[in-house]
């Protein structure tokens, strides 16, 4: 599996959009990048995930560049409660290897 | 609808004393990890269970065993706690989906 790198920490200001970018360089064509939350020590939560398209839903969007080599989770209009540390992670889909590699992620703060 | 429950929510054991952790899902997934993460790290796998019946180390599996009971359950023991298996623990679930559902976890400490 492909390995990530995402900055340590970023602030945001509420109302504003958050943007948080990854760096994949070493991806496969047949890896997804997926997009994962952890808000205080909670069980993690599933946000977005991607190939090649970007990609939005309820939560957020998700901008891949074309070479694959990098991506942004864009948050349109933070919240306090979107304090949380975010994780990227790349993984192939093959068979029933489901299994996630993850990194340190981003803590963002999100402030009022 | 629960999702994922796991029990107990907190845990102190004893070096030596050993302690199963339970997992269950209510949502008919095939596939069932356990994660562990230690303070200001991301989550690493122990072991995983793709399917009723099979069971696959993980990154990090020394020290620990697992039993898929049947689709729903999905336990971790510890035989012998240590002070290096002091973590929070994760237990998740996947379907035929692209997304991992996680239970709220297993704060361990091993004295």
């Amino acid at each position: 599996d492909a390995k990530t790198t995402q900055p340590t920490s970023m602030d945001c200001a509420e109302g504003r959009a958050a943007n948080l970018p990854c760096n994949h360089s070493t991806i496969s064509g047949n890896e997804y990048v997926y997009w994962y939350r952890q808000i205080h020590s909670q069980g993690p939560q599933y946000i977005i995930h991607g190939l090649k398209n970007n990609e939005t839903n309820e939560m957020a969007s998700l901008i891949i560049t074309e070479d694959r080599k990098s991506s942004t989770l864009i948050l349109p209009h933070a919240t306090l409660r979107d304090t949380a540390v975010y994780y990227c992670i790349v993984r192939g889909d093959a068979g029933n290897n489901r299994k996630l590699i993850w990194g340190l992620g981003t803590s963002l703060a999100v402030n009022p | 609808n629960a999702g994922v429950t796991q029990t107990p929510k907190f845990q102190v054991l004893k070096t030596g004393q050993s302690m199963t952790l339970q997992c269950a899902q209510d949502m008919n997934h095939n596939s069932m990890y356990w994660y562990r993460q230690d303070p200001g790290m991301g989550l690493r796998l122990i072991y995983y269970s793709a399917s009723e019946g099979t069971t696959d180390k993980g990154e990090v599996p020394n020290g620990y065993n697992v039993s898929r009971l049947n689709k729903r359950e999905f336990s971790l023991r510890l035989e012998s706690a240590a002070p290096s298996q002091t973590s929070v623990y994760f237990c998740a679930s996947s379907g035929q989906g692209y997304e991992q559902f996680f239970g709220p976890g297993t704060r361990l400490t091993v004295l």
